[in-house]
């Protein structure tokens, strides 16, 4: 079963707009990594944040954490149509990563 | 190339067919992971090698799916009297103990 799950399910937006995703999780965890998956291909690992951890920054992605709330965002600026995938959030409960449990992701589309 | 490499890239099979796939790791790396995704959905951890051990089996990997790592490099999984519900991808990854994991471009599996 999936840890959690992304909201939005889908988001259509313009080229140059921000994209903002948010993932809600169950249980305590480790760390969260954000995943790109372009259509029908393997996944790119983005960013991976630590538990205490609050945000981090890696290009034009900012992801934020807060484990009070189980709750993660993730942050595209300045989008661009090549960013269009679905982007998934996985969290792992030890420093070993063992075990990645995903969310549903959510789709993103940026038109130019 | 030095990411982590899948073979075969699609495979299509009939009811009651027995399947094997391969994922070639990243050369240093001594985790080795494999999860399965079916559309929609976000990867489902199906089972983990540290070195040539498996260390831990999902409930998911029924007595039908056998995974090995002989030597601590390439592993493969089979399938074996394949299901239509066994229509997925199934994706590898491969990591350093702490690190983050990277994903093979997958294997589709499609049983008719």
């Amino acid at each position: 079963s999936q840890q959690g799950e992304e909201d939005p399910q889908a988001l259509s937006i313009q080229e140059g707009e921000n994209a903002t995703m948010n993932c809600s999780y169950k249980t305590s965890i480790n760390n969260l990594q954000w995943y790109r998956q372009n259509s029908g291909r393997g996944l790119v690992h983005l960013i991976l944040i630590r538990s205490n951890e609050r945000e981090k920054h890696s290009g034009r992605l900012r992801v934020t954490l807060d484990t009070s709330k189980k709750s993660s965002s993730l942050l595209i600026t300045a989008s661009r149509a090549a960013d269009t995938a679905s982007y998934f959030c996985a969290t792992g409960r030890d420093t070993g990563f063992q075990k990645l449990v995903f969310g549903t992701g959510t789709r993103l589309l940026v038109s130019p | 190339d030095t990411g982590v490499s899948q073979d075969p890239r699609h495979k299509i099979t009939k009811r009651g067919q027995n399947v094997t796939f391969r994922c070639d790791p990243i050369s240093e790396h001594n985790r080795l992971y494999w999860y399965r995704q079916t559309l929609g959905q976000g990867p489902e951890f199906l089972t983990y090698f540290q070195n040539e051990a498996q260390l831990e089996k999902s409930r998911l990997l029924s007595d039908r799916f056998s995974a090995e790592r002989p030597k601590g490099s390439f592993s493969t999984l089979e399938i074996q009297r394949t299901e239509q519900g066994d229509s997925a991808m199934y994706l590898c990854a491969s990591s350093l103990a702490g690190e983050e994991a990277f994903f093979g471009q997958g294997t589709r599996l499609t049983v008719v």
